[in-house]
């Protein structure tokens, strides 16, 4: 069994700030972990993912991410956000095995003040 | 770069009409999914397939059904729409060697 929680539904930063977006997650299996982002009217696109090779993973547009086993978090997070970054968000977790199966958080909305 | 299509970005149909939604991919990927999102509910796996003519159903499959007749092509049908199907419907596939999801632009679907 798997799940994931985002701790936080909405997050509002100012532009140039750090951003932090909460997933903690549960999973009977070495998971897979992943971010997405949706951009309004858009589909889903992998922002970055973790397949138990470094713990720190770097994405695309300057986003990283940690794996931490004792704490069973996988945080997303930012130096310093762009108004571009204003989307919604989600954290996936994933078993291995030809009946793979992802379970999504509820997504955490980003929005960015000028 | 993996490609899928969705058949329609936007979509508006009466309640009790039969309604097909469409998904083609181009990456030969066996898996592929059916998802509804909601304001504040996420993504939710209508129902997925992992080969041709084979599906199993995810968390919501009332009110649906799926067919996958070829392996490129993934279609999800309400066979009497109904106003609480009014949504967001996205499709993706998954590559199995690196367990990514690759998602198409979605098709929202208004049920009047």
């Amino acid at each position: 069994a798997q799940s994931v929680t985002q701790l936080d539904s909405h997050v509002s930063v100012s532009e140039g700030t750090p951003v932090l977006l909460r997933c903690n997650y549960s999973s009977s299996y070495s998971p897979s972990l992943f971010w997405y982002v949706q951009h309004p009217n858009k589909g889903l696109q992998l922002l970055l993912k973790y397949t138990s090779a470094a713990t720190l993973v770097k994405g695309i547009n300057g986003f990283e991410a940690e794996f931490k086993k004792s704490e069973t978090s996988f945080h997303l997070t930012k130096p310093s956000a762009h108004m571009s970054d204003a989307a919604e968000y989600f954290c996936v977790v994933s078993g291995k095995g030809g009946s793979y199966i992802p379970t999504f958080g509820r997504g955490t909305s980003l929005i960015v003040h000028p | 770069d993996v490609k899928v299509t969705q058949s329609s970005r936007y979509l508006v149909k009466r309640t009790g009409e039969k309604v097909f939604l469409e998904c083609v991919q181009d990456m030969d990927h066996e898996n592929m999914f059916w998802y509804r999102q909601d304001p504040g509910l996420g993504l939710r796996l209508i129902y997925f397939s992992y080969d041709v003519k084979m599906k199993e159903k995810g968390d919501i499959p009332e009110g649906y059904s799926v067919s996958r007749e070829k392996k490129e092509r993934f279609s999800l049908i309400l066979e009497s729409a109904s106003t609480n199907q009014t949504s967001m419907y996205l499709c993706a596939t998954c590559d199995l060697s690196t367990d990514t999801q690759y998602f198409g632009p979605g098709t929202r679907l208004t049920v009047l």
